[in-house]
């Protein structure tokens, strides 16, 4: 089977930069995605890593290191918007998906 | 707007009245899949299908169906609801590509079933 850890919770101040972690134990691996929800509201995608290195987009910057079975997720110049639950995703084969339990972020002036 | 639509969003039963969730996607996504999130928790998966005709469990299929008859819609059936299945239910799309598979999920708004 699979499982992931990471945080339950994140707190950090505007404008700082924070790390979510994941580690994962997954069967096979295709990779690894991260996905931001707001309040119980629809995940929506943030990042996807299937080979060992970072991924940039915008403010969120996403890392894997398949040999050590963890990522992490980067958020940037953080702003309140950003206080929400990340949620890591391991993909053990072209369909499964498996979650974390989530990171919830919370952002303070 | 490309998007993900689920129906009911919000449905209030009772033990054993069969119920079905809708969900159509208008991307032409091949790859459809059902979770459901309880508090505290992550997302779930509880079917999902590759394409057309093509199902396959997740982690929690234990009393739920789905059928895939056509490329937009992927409903999810509880044919006997039972109060541990109160839960929110998201659907979700993705182009499957052959290398990265089913990575880049597009959600519905969430359907929230209480479950007397």
């Amino acid at each position: 089977g699979q499982s992931l850890e990471q945080p339950s919770e994140v707190t950090a101040v505007e404008g700082a930069i924070v790390q979510i972690n994941c580690t994962y134990q997954t069967s096979g691996f295709y990779g690894l995605s991260w996905y931001q929800q707001h309040d119980g509201g629809a995940p929506t995608f943030l990042s996807y890593n299937a080979l060992d290195g970072l991924e940039e987009t915008g403010r969120f910057s996403s890392f894997l290191s398949r040999s050590d079975s963890y990522g992490y997720l980067l958020l940037q110049e953080l702003q309140m918007k950003d206080s929400a639950s990340y949620f890591c995703a391991v993909l053990p084969n072209a369909g499964k998906s498996t979650f974390g339990d989530g990171t919830t972020l919370t952002v303070k002036p | 707007e490309a998007q993900v639509t689920q129906n009911p969003r919000y449905l209030i039963t009772v033990t054993g009245k069969k119920l079905t969730v809708t969900c159509s996607q208008n991307m032409n996504h091949e790859y459809m899949s059902w979770y459901r999130q309880d508090p505290g928790l992550g997302l779930r998966q509880i079917y999902y299908s590759m394409n057309v005709e093509v199902t396959d469990k997740g982690d929690v299929p234990e009393g739920y169906k789905v059928s895939r008859k056509e490329k937009r819609n992927f409903p999810l059936i509880l044919e006997s609801p039972s109060p541990n299945q109160t839960s929110l239910y998201f659907c979700a799309s993705s182009f499957n590509s052959p290398v990265s598979g089913a990575n880049v999920l597009t959600f519905g708004a969430g359907s929230r079933l209480t479950v007397l």
